[in-house]
């Protein structure tokens, strides 16, 4: 079974300019995460969704949005990029039972430099 | 690859030896733990989680304890491998499906 798929794997953008990030979760996964992981760093939250619902928004701006699709994946949107916006932008999908954890699955991630 | 993290801790063990890897946690309040594992150019791997109601868990040559008291979690590794040689992330949270917080991560190279 394939595991969690993103596009692009790398992608060079200048100041100011907008990305689109892209997500395909585990087949039967109905929750999407999106995780930014700067260099020398663990993960850090930004989104996360659920039913195509927001379920939760990590401390980032608002030039940071995203929505997931009636089949499950997702976008991750940045607006007006700065250089601190460079980083690993990680997504991963859950089979969450209610009111219960399970592990997040991450894909490979979109290695993002803005110059 | 790239490399995952520059200026993390390291751990520096012999093959074959058994590694321990430590982690303290912030929050009093999680009640479920994970911890990952992240090569070069690879998103972070789900090895093994524990919840709060257990302080022991194992699993394929991995050995996870929690000691809720301290607020520290570890992680063993036995019989390390070369292809252990990675950075491993700590990660905790909530019931609910609340976001993972991640820990600074440490690096584990096996020495041939």
């Amino acid at each position: 079974d394939a595991g969690v798929t993103q596009s692009p794997t790398h992608l060079i953008k200048t100041r100011g300019q907008q990305v689109t990030l892209r997500c395909s979760p585990i087949s039967g996964h109905k929750s999407v995460s999106w995780y930014q992981q700067v260099l020398g760093q663990g993960p850090q939250f930004i989104f996360q969704y659920y039913e195509k619902e927001e379920r939760g928004r990590g401390n980032f701006p608002d030039r940071f949005s995203a929505r997931q699709f009636p089949n499950y994946s997702s976008e991750l949107n940045v607006n007006a990029l700065l250089l601190g916006d460079s980083a690993l932008y990680l997504c991963a999908s859950s089979s969450p039972r209610q009111a219960d954890n399970s592990p997040l699955h991450f894909g490979n991630g979109t290695r993002l430099t803005v110059t | 690859g790239e490399s995952v993290g520059l200026h993390l801790p390291t751990l520096s063990v012999q093959e074959g030896d058994n590694s321990i890897i430590n982690c303290a946690y912030s929050n009093s309040a999680s009640d479920y733990f994970i911890w990952y594992k992240q090569e070069s150019g690879k998103g972070p791997q789900f090895i093994i989680d524990i919840r709060s109601n257990m302080d022991k868990r194992q699993g394929q040559r991995v050995t996870v304890l929690l000691n809720k008291t301290v607020k520290h979690l570890s992680l063993q590794i036995a019989a390390t491998q070369p292809g252990d040689s990675a950075v491993y992330f700590c990660a905790e949270g909530r019931s609910g499906n609340t976001p993972l917080v991640f820990g600074k991560g440490t690096r584990l190279s096996v020495i041939a």
